[in-house]
């Protein structure tokens, strides 16, 4: 079965400082990459996916990640952040058995 | 626009009780998901169905069974409630056909067994 690794669970930055989320995924076979967004209070929304082509997808917000299939990993990044972007990120793995794995999430705040 | 319902954002039931989540999706789905969310664990899967009276364990299933008698339908079971089963309880579906796409969430239910 698939498993996913976030790293550094609290985050916590100033605004316009840039941010980058790690996730690593195992799973040997062919799969999709998801990150999704929880807002204080809301439920979760999808920021951005990867299923095959370009490995750097660009998502809503202007979040964006890259695909390394060598490293198993799929980082977010997003260059300059706002107060707003304060929320959880999960990283989620979705492989043949469409079992759709999640890792333990990042906790961001941004301070304005 | 896409929706998953949980028929309840806040529950509080006693140790030992019987309790149900229901949850229902009107995109014709044929995955349905059953999560647990508590800080610091992300989300952990329960069960999962991908088709009608079909379900699979996840990696955290005891304590919990499931129905699903219809499609749109997935419920959750609590057999006898207990206090570690305080927890933000999340469903969610997604396409069969094609792996290529994303689970959607309900807005979840905030379960506290006293």
């Amino acid at each position: 079965a698939q498993s996913v690794s976030q790293h550094n669970h609290h985050v916590i930055l100033s605004e316009a400082a840039s941010l980058e989320l790690g996730c690593n995924y195992s799973y040997g076979g062919t799969v999709n990459l998801f990150w999704y967004v929880q807002y204080p209070g809301q439920h979760l929304q999808l920021l951005l996916k990867y299923f095959s082509g370009d490995p750097l997808v660009k998502g809503i917000k202007g979040f964006e990640a890259e695909f390394i299939k060598s490293k198993f990993s799929f980082n977010l990044r997003k260059p300059s952040v706002q107060w707003s972007d304060t929320a959880e990120y999960f990283c989620a793995v979705n492989g043949w058995n469409n079992r759709l794995a999640f890792g333990k999430g990042n906790q961001v705040v941004v301070i304005p | 626009d896409v929706k998953v319902t949980q028929s309840s954002r806040y529950l509080v039931k006693r140790t030992g009780e019987k309790v149900f989540l229901e949850c229902v999706q009107d995109m014709d789905h044929e995955n349905m998901f059953w999560y647990r969310q508590d800080p610091g664990l992300g989300l952990r899967l329960i069960y999962f169905s991908y088709d009608v009276k079909m379900k699979e364990k996840g990696d955290i299933p005891e304590g919990y069974s499931v129905s699903r008698e219809k499609k749109e339908r997935f419920s959750l079971i609590l057999e006898s409630a207990s206090t570690n089963q305080t927890s933000m309880y999340l469903c969610a579906s997604s396409l069969w056909r094609n792996m290529n796409t994303e689970a959607f969430f309900g807005q979840g239910t905030r379960l506290t067994v006293v």
